[in-house]
């Protein structure tokens, strides 16, 4: 995965919006990804993943994008909410289940009223 | 769904003392259980990996003597955090799988650690 940044990339959108995060990753042989939301002082909430042998995937108001050729992955948030604003990060492994997580650096998004 | 319960969640300590850090999986039995740290405004890294019954694997540069990882029960992991230092306050995250593939990973809420 990407290497730990020194801040957070910001992305700021309208109250109602749709939202899109990107993420690259480098490790080729992962094939398991995960989004997950933080919000401050808490621990990751799950959001939505995908398999390497899928390139899209929705779930409720958010979809999942993965394009292994160019190793990149995006997350798609529909008609944005004020609770929607935390920070998301993409994480990856390759052996699933046994494997620890590699996060990328994290988007810190905001929703303007 | 999966509940991973995390204690505590804050947690201020003199330097040079330890301080224990539990992650519980509440209605599963985690085969393998995480530990992350995570700085301000930063990603989160991982630190070690550990198996029921079996020691730590520790990430590279990760000091196993100060970060004492135990798990000894498909519930319960603990991490020690041994003669703490300012540069060790962190926030300290704990994470549970069942060691299946692309079943996911459920995470703890976080233990805030100051050292003073």
């Amino acid at each position: 995965g990407e290497s730990v940044g020194l801040h957070l990339p910001t992305l700021s959108v309208q109250e109602g919006d749709n939202s899109i995060i990107n993420c690259a990753y480098s490790n080729s042989a992962s094939d398991y990804f995960i989004w997950y939301k933080q919000e401050s002082g808490k621990g990751p909430q799950f959001i939505i993943d995908i398999r390497s042998n899928m390139d899209k995937r929705q779930g409720q108001r958010v979809t999942v994008l993965l394009n292994k050729t160019v190793k990149h992955l995006s997350l798609q948030i529909a008609a944005t909410q004020p609770g929607d604003s935390a920070v998301y990060f993409c994480a990856e492994t390759e052996g699933g289940g046994a494997d620890g997580l590699t996060f990328g650096k994290g988007t810190h998004l905001i929703i303007q009223p | 769904g999966a509940v991973v319960s995390q204690h505590p969640s804050r947690v201020i300590c003199k330097s040079g003392t330890s301080v224990k850090i539990e992650c519980r999986s509440l209605d599963f039995q985690a085969t393998t259980m995480f530990w992350y740290r995570q700085f301000p405004k930063q990603s989160l890294m991982l630190m070690a990996t550990s198996n029921e019954g079996s020691k730590a694997t520790y990430e590279q540069g990760v000091e196993k003597d100060k970060f004492l990882i135990n798990h000894a029960s498909l519930t319960l992991s603990t991490l020690t955090v041994t003669s703490a230092h300012p540069e060790d306050s962190s926030f300290y995250i704990c994470s549970a799988s069942l060691g299946e593939p692309y079943y996911g990973y459920t995470f703890g809420s976080g233990t805030r650690l100051t050292v003073v």
